[in-house]
């Protein structure tokens, strides 16, 4: 099983270009998550997705955009990309989140995708 | 506002113990994870706490007291492999996850 595959790993992008990241899992989760990681500041959500088809904001959503049509696949787009957005991203999966806690909310990374906006 | 907090940076030698506290001020409280994340890769779950007390597994081990709002990470008989990030992330009322900034711990032999 590859878990949760993110594509490209690495992009350099000119200010007010566009891109999509890719996620795709393997686990037949119904939930996933893009987050980016930036130097000294924890993980923040910027949309997620309950099952295919939804989408929802997360802490960050301005200037990204997502969607959902397969379960398997989530996809995040900068339709102008600017510097701020130079960052590390997460893509995650999980079963299922809510009240069903426990083991259920644990969170499968893929491997990253780092994004340069000049 | 919501907030986590655990220490930048900590440095430990091979073979010996560690505690990485993580405090936390949230609305609500549904669970406190810990994540392990080596450099360039992706984090990786650790372990979970939902009830006050210890949970051991293997050579980690976290705590939890939800009264003061504090976790910890126990990590023993140290390796090198042991040199990463962990992160604290609290699941709030709302089931959303805040993460901490992340400890950063150094081995040395």
């Amino acid at each position: 099983n590859a878990g949760v595959t993110q594509t490209p790993k690495f992009r350099v992008l000119k200010t007010g270009q566009s891109m999509t990241l890719l996620c795709a899992q393997d686990m037949n989760h119904e939930y996933m998550y893009w987050y980016r990681q930036d130097p000294g500041m924890g993980l923040r959500l910027i949309h997620y997705s309950v099952g295919e088809g939804t989408t929802a904001k997360g802490e960050v959503p301005d200037g990204y955009n997502v969607s959902r049509l397969k379960k398997q696949n989530f996809l995040l787009g900068l339709e102008s990309a600017a510097p701020s957005q130079t960052s590390v991203y997460f893509c995650a999966s999980s079963v299922l989140t809510g009240e069903r806690i426990s083991g259920a909310n644990v969170l499968t990374f893929g491997a990253g995708s780092r994004l340069t906006v000049l | 506002g919501q907030n986590i907090d655990q220490p930048t940076e900590m440095t430990a030698t091979e073979g010996a113990i560690v505690q990485i506290n993580c405090t936390y001020q949230t609305s609500g409280f549904n669970g406190l994870f810990w994540y392990q994340q080596h450099a360039g890769e992706a984090p990786t779950f650790l372990s979970y706490n939902v009830l006050d007390g210890l949970e051991e597994k293997g050579r980690f081990s976290s705590f939890l007291s939800r009264s003061k709002g504090y976790s910890y990470l126990l990590l023993k008989e140290l390796q090198m492999k042991d040199s990463a990030s962990y992160l604290c992330a609290v699941m709030d009322s709302n089931y959303q996850l805040i993460w901490g900034a992340g400890t950063k711990l150094i081995i040395k032999p």
